[in-house]
């Protein structure tokens, strides 16, 4: 089946850095990508939605300046938090849609745990 | 309001019992998925359903367009199936998913 990849899995950071995380499709290409937050025990929140080429569209109550997608092939998507905090610190998913007869189908990355300390 | 409803929230049962989780939507569907998450956090795919039934190993899913409702069967449930099950939908004319809440299942040796 299709495969999404994440990395990094796991990140580590200081107060103020920014750290970048990657989600590529592997063996198709995803014309759109959504980014979704998770904090413990709760369900998914849909971040973002990148389609390849052009600006991601944001969730109400999500920072765009804060939280910068780029989704420059049809490939890859970047989410990079900027200046993150510790207030950050949440597990980070994304999820890749091909288009035509397979566009309701999301593949999900393994996910990247973001702690700021 | 477009709505997913997960039940039960929370599942507890023995090694080798038949498990169902129900996931319940308040309009029309484009596509109903159900999601596994292990305690490491990724997100496996399990199903994708528009409608009838599909069946993977020891995993079944149904979905009844016109109530609404999906079920995911586990038969000869195992340890290993302890995860968070969740379901998720595309309502018609939309692109992003909405999500249930979780069932978190827990099968005892």
């Amino acid at each position: 089946g299709a495969v999404v990849s994440q990395h990094p899995s796991r990140v580590i950071c200081k107060s103020g850095t920014s750290v970048k995380i990657e989600c590529r499709s592997l063996d198709f290409q995803a014309t759109t990508m959504f980014w979704y937050r998770q904090f413990p025990k709760q369900s998914l929140m849909l971040m973002a939605t990148s389609n390849e080429g052009s600006k991601a569209t944001y969730e109400q109550g999500v920072e765009k300046d804060k939280f910068l997608i780029n989704h420059a092939s049809l490939t890859l998507s970047t989410l990079t938090v900027t200046s993150a905090h510790p207030e950050d610190s949440s597990f980070y998913i994304c999820s890749a849609r091909a288009g035509g007869f397979a566009k309701n189908i999301q593949y999900f990355g393994a996910g990247t745990r973001l702690s700021v300390l | 309001k477009n709505e997913v409803e997960q039940s039960p929230q929370n599942l507890t049962a023995q090694e080798g019992e038949f498990i169902t989780i129900n996931c319940s939507y308040s309009v029309g569907i484009s596509a109903l998925h159900w999601l596994q998450q292990h305690p490491g956090g990724g997100i496996v795919s399990l199903f994708m359903l528009s409608s009838g039934k599909k069946k993977h190993g020891r995993l079944i899913a149904t979905i009844n367009i016109q109530e609404k409702h999906s079920s995911l069967h586990i038969t000869a449930s195992h340890p290993r199936d302890s995860a968070v099950y969740i379901c998720a939908v595309t309502f018609q004319g939309a692109q992003k998913l909405v999500f249930g809440q979780g069932t978190r299942l827990t099968i005892n040796p």
